[in-house]
């Protein structure tokens, strides 16, 4: 079936780094663009990230432009998401989502379960 | 960026309707898509495009716009569509996407 599967989440320090990856499965990865979307404890989601389906375009929310770095390698069927430069306002649940098409529409139909990013000394 | 505006709850009594509203200026070049999301649960997509609902999600869902507000409304609403839902869409640039405030949905 369709799924994607986060995992590199974890507790690190201010000014640390992190990288997420993501696994698909059971769809033919490198026909579609992928997100990652990160919710705040208690709060909304907020997009972050996304790349088209070749990896030739990349867009950045403001909050993490500079500091974040997506990628993707469809040999591999993953998405990954490099966090430099950690902030405690960076804490949250960081989900990989599928966009419908191979380039970056705002609507996303697959979803991973999550992988959480805790930021704090 | 372009914000997205929601109400940030709404109440309807079970079987009957309620619609839910997204205000942003982006919403008048750019289609907006609507999420359900439950307590711990990764949100799923509910309708996107002009009007188009994936498989699986019931046809008591439906979206329309005018102007640069959204609307997602639920015929009938049932006592599992009680969750927060959320509309996203372009910003301006068209480059960047944004997420709306979020609206709770209670049904009583």
């Amino acid at each position: 079936q369709v799924q994607l599967v986060e995992s590199g989440g974890g507790v690190v320090q201010p000014g640390r780094s992190l990288r997420l990856s993501c696994a698909a499965s059971g769809f033919i990865f490198n026909s579609y663009g992928m997100h990652w979307v990160r919710q705040a404890p208690g709060k909304g989601l907020e997009w972050v990230a996304v790349i088209w389906y070749d990896g030739s375009n990349k867009y950045y929310a403001d909050s993490v432009k500079g500091r974040f770095t997506i990628s993707r390698d469809n040999s591999k069927n993953t998405l990954y998401v490099q966090m430099n430069s950690l902030r405690a306002e960076d804490t949250a649940i960081y989900y990989c989502a599928r966009s419908v098409s191979g380039v970056s529409s705002s609507a996303m139909d697959v979803w991973g379960q999550g992988t959480t990013v805790t930021v704090s000394s | 960026s372009s914000e997205l505006t929601q109400d940030p709850a709404v109440s309807v009594a079970l079987g009957q309707t309620v619609r839910i509203t997204c205000q942003g200026d982006s919403l008048r070049t750019y289609d907006a898509s609507w999420y359900q999301q439950k307590p711990g649960q990764a949100p799923i997509l509910v309708i996107y495009g002009k009007n188009n609902r994936p498989s699986g999600i019931p046809d008591r869902f439906s979206g329309s716009s005018s102007g640069n507000t959204a609307s997602l409304t639920i015929t009938g609403a049932q006592a599992e569509d009680e969750a927060d839902y959320y509309c996203n869409s372009r910003d301006s640039s068209g480059n960047q996407l944004v997420f709306g405030t979020g609206t709770k949905v209670t049904v009583l």
